[in-house]
């Protein structure tokens, strides 16, 4: 079967650093996709992995691990409009996105 | 305008009435797809269409049917709602000749069926 699993929610405090992992398996592999929800508000592209490694994209990096199926997402130096969902989402042979339920993050001063 | 729009932006439904959610984007993208997002579930499809003229079934497509006679409209029909439709409704597109790429959001429309 196809799933995504990722943490539930989170709590970080700003101006720190927070990690939000993704595991996914699904019928054949076609990159793996970030995205940023805010509460009552439509899902943001953040980044997209392809290939085994880490991309860097200001204070967000998106790591791949293709082999064990995971990926996570880091951001730095938090900022309280972090506040906010994020959706992990795999590209599957059919090139259609598996979501995952989402992680949502809380930020405290 | 100047991207993926979304109309109406909330709806309050009677069980067993037709509505009809309209999407329309100015981006030409050949790929649109419906999506619901329900608490704690995440985004699930209901139906795609990879460009002008087809269209397939989803993860949830039982209750909902779709038509896609041009590039920028992706009508999304409840031919008879039922309760277990409340949800926010997201219509999204991307351009995604030759695989995966970034999708592009509406506003979403939430619907309540009671």
């Amino acid at each position: 079967g196809q799933n995504i699993d990722q943490p539930t929610e989170m709590t970080a405090t700003e101006g720190a650093i927070v990690q939000i992992n993704c595991t996914y398996q699904t019928s054949g592999f076609n990159g793996l996709f970030w995205y940023q929800q805010h509460a009552g508000e439509a899902p943001t592209f953040l980044s997209y992995n392809v290939l085994d490694g880490l991309e860097e994209k200001g204070r967000f990096s998106s790591f791949l691990s293709r082999s064990k199926g995971y990926s996570y997402l880091l951001l730095k130096e938090l900022q309280m409009k972090d506040s906010a969902s994020y959706l992990c989402a795999a590209g599957d042979s059919n090139y259609q996105l598996i979501w995952g339920a989402g992680t949502k993050l809380i930020i405290k001063p | 305008i100047a991207g993926i729009t979304q109309a109406p932006t909330s709806q309050i439904l009677a069980a067993g009435r037709r509505m009809t959610l309209r999407c329309t984007q100015d981006m030409r993208h050949n790929a649109m797809y419906w999506y619901r997002q329900d608490l704690g579930l995440g985004l699930r499809l209901i139906h795609y269409s990879n460009t002008a003229g087809t269209t397939g079934k989803g993860e949830v497509p039982d209750g909902y049917s779709v038509s896609r006679a041009n590039t920028d409209d992706f009508p999304l029909t409840l031919a008879s709602a039922v309760p277990s439709q409340t949800s926010v409704y997201f219509c999204a597109s991307s351009d995604s000749a030759g695989g995966p790429s970034e999708q592009f959001f509406g506003p979403g429309t939430r619907l309540t069926v009671l």
